[in-house]
């Protein structure tokens, strides 16, 4: 149990267009799901936290009309990175947490590769 | 703010040999979980420690947890080159917004 798919999990795009990445809970529902980007040999930086039917909630210095986050569903999150640009390259990941469990562990989707170029 | 450090960032070691990798965090936190990252791939799921004095061990790994000295340790026992990828802790903020906080993460090289 617990699975999180993330799709797809790699995309090359030209500079100035737009790429959106689905984060999905195959067999749960997540109340909570956070978007991580994580640079080449570095840790996970916490982008933002999105809840069901609300607005996301960015962290300090993650621009929210560039990287725009829907959470339409206790199954679905989507990121659309805006308007991207070879700096936006990176490994995205998301992760899915649900109230029902125990101790609100959060599940890793497989990540997606990003590369502007 | 909550910060979390790893020591050491980086660690070869050869098989069959023993290692400690470190975890400080800086605030109170009762939740602290581990990872491992191979790589080009994402997290997987180790351990989560809940409790001060908590202890777990699957196969070569044993994780445990002191929450007053703020400190948890990953304990490698009898290393093999399959242990070779980055580990990562991860602190809960405590403040019910079930946010984590990564430490740098550690790579392991385990040498033959």
């Amino acid at each position: 149990g617990a699975v999180v798919s993330q799709h797809p999990s790699r995309v090359i795009c030209k500079s100035g267009t737009s790429v959106k990445i689905e984060c999905r809970s195959l067999d749960f529902q997540a109340t909570t799901m956070f978007w991580y980007r994580q640079f080449p040999k570095q840790s996970l930086m916490l982008m933002a936290t999105s809840n069901e039917g609300s607005k996301a909630t960015y962290e300090q210095g993650v621009e929210k009309d560039k990287f725009l986050i829907n959470h339409a569903s206790l199954t679905l999150s989507t990121l659309t990175v805006t308007s991207a640009h070879p700096e936006d390259s990176s490994f995205y990941i998301c992760s899915a947490s649900s109230r029902g469990s125990s101790y609100n562990e959060q599940f890793f989707g497989p990540g997606t590769r990003l590369t502007v170029l | 703010e909550l910060k979390v450090e790893q020591n050491p960032l980086f660690l070869s070691m050869q098989e069959g040999k023993n290692y400690t990798i470190y975890c400080n965090y800086s605030t109170t936190s009762d939740r602290l979980y581990w990872y491992r990252q191979d790589p080009g791939k994402s997290l997987e799921s180790l351990f989560v420690l809940l409790s001060n004095g908590a202890v777990k061990q699957e196969g070569r790994l044993m994780a445990s947890l002191d929450t007053k000295a703020r400190l948890s340790t990953l304990h490698i026992t009898a290393a093999v080159h399959d242990l070779s990828a980055t580990y990562f802790c991860a602190v809960d903020m405590g403040d019910g917004s079930e946010k984590l906080v990564f430490g740098k993460g550690t790579k392991l090289t385990v040498n033959p």
